[in-house]
């Protein structure tokens, strides 16, 4: 049962282009979202988070967008920039479980040229 | 400040034989995180501890898989009798908050290879 789906294993942009990375889920109880960037042989690094009582979180290049009720939320990288190019996994959590755990889509691999 | 420490990087088993993977978490943490990533897949949730309790562990394995986060030292995944299907790159998180989402902070990841 995959609650959280990142259906483009890989993604190839062009420097200072923008890159749009998707991500969908299915439990409508997650109220937190996370996108974690991970290079090889490295763990996963926090890059950005929106709650779902938001529909718009940004930090420097990087904006998260929210859409509840399509259950869909995106990172746009602007300009998208070689050291970017890593693995961007997806994550959720409800705060309602008080542990935090968090529950992680497949990765997509953006490749910055 | 050190980050979260995992060792050993990479293990090497036979089928059968036990592993053990050790996390130390970041100064001032006391909640720790075990995630485990098969080939191709993404991070699955396997237990949350705090410092001597398991609080959740429902990603954990009936069987064979215990952890444990003592007072003193690392947390430690234990596998016994490993299998082929247990090779993976187990991470740990940790996180200075119950329930901290954000503030998950990663360590560098154990390579298991069972031959």
């Amino acid at each position: 049962d995959q609650q959280v789906k990142q259906n483009s294993p890989s993604l190839s942009v062009q420097e200072g282009r923008i890159s749009i990375l998707n991500c969908d889920y299915t439990n409508s109880m997650f109220d937190y979202f996370l996108w974690y960037k991970k290079y090889p042989a490295e763990g996963p690094t926090f890059l950005i988070s929106i709650s779902s009582i938001k529909d718009k979180n940004e930090d420097g290049r990087f904006t998260v967008f929210l859409n509840k009720s399509a259950k869909h939320l995106s990172l746009h990288i602007v300009p998208s920039q070689p050291g970017d190019s890593a693995v961007y996994f997806c994550a959720a959590s409800h705060g309602s479980s008080n542990t935090g755990k968090l529950i992680f889509g497949q990765g997509t691999t953006l490749q910055v040229k | 400040n050190a980050g979260v420490m995992q060792n050993p990087r990479h293990l090497v088993r036979r089928r059968g034989q036990e592993a053990r993977l050790r996390c130390s978490p970041m100064k001032g943490h006391s909640h720790v995180y075990w995630y485990r990533q098969l080939p191709e897949e993404g991070l699955k949730f396997m237990v949350y501890l705090q410092k001597e309790n398991i609080i959740d562990e429902s990603g954990m394995p009936k069987e064979r898989f215990s952890a444990e986060f003592p007072k003193e030292g690392p947390s430690i995944l234990r596998i016994q009798q490993v299998v082929r299907g247990d090779s993976a790159a187990y991470f740990c998180a940790s996180s200075p908050y119950p329930g901290g989402q954000e503030t998950q902070y990663f360590g560098p990841g154990t390579r298991l290879l069972v031959l």
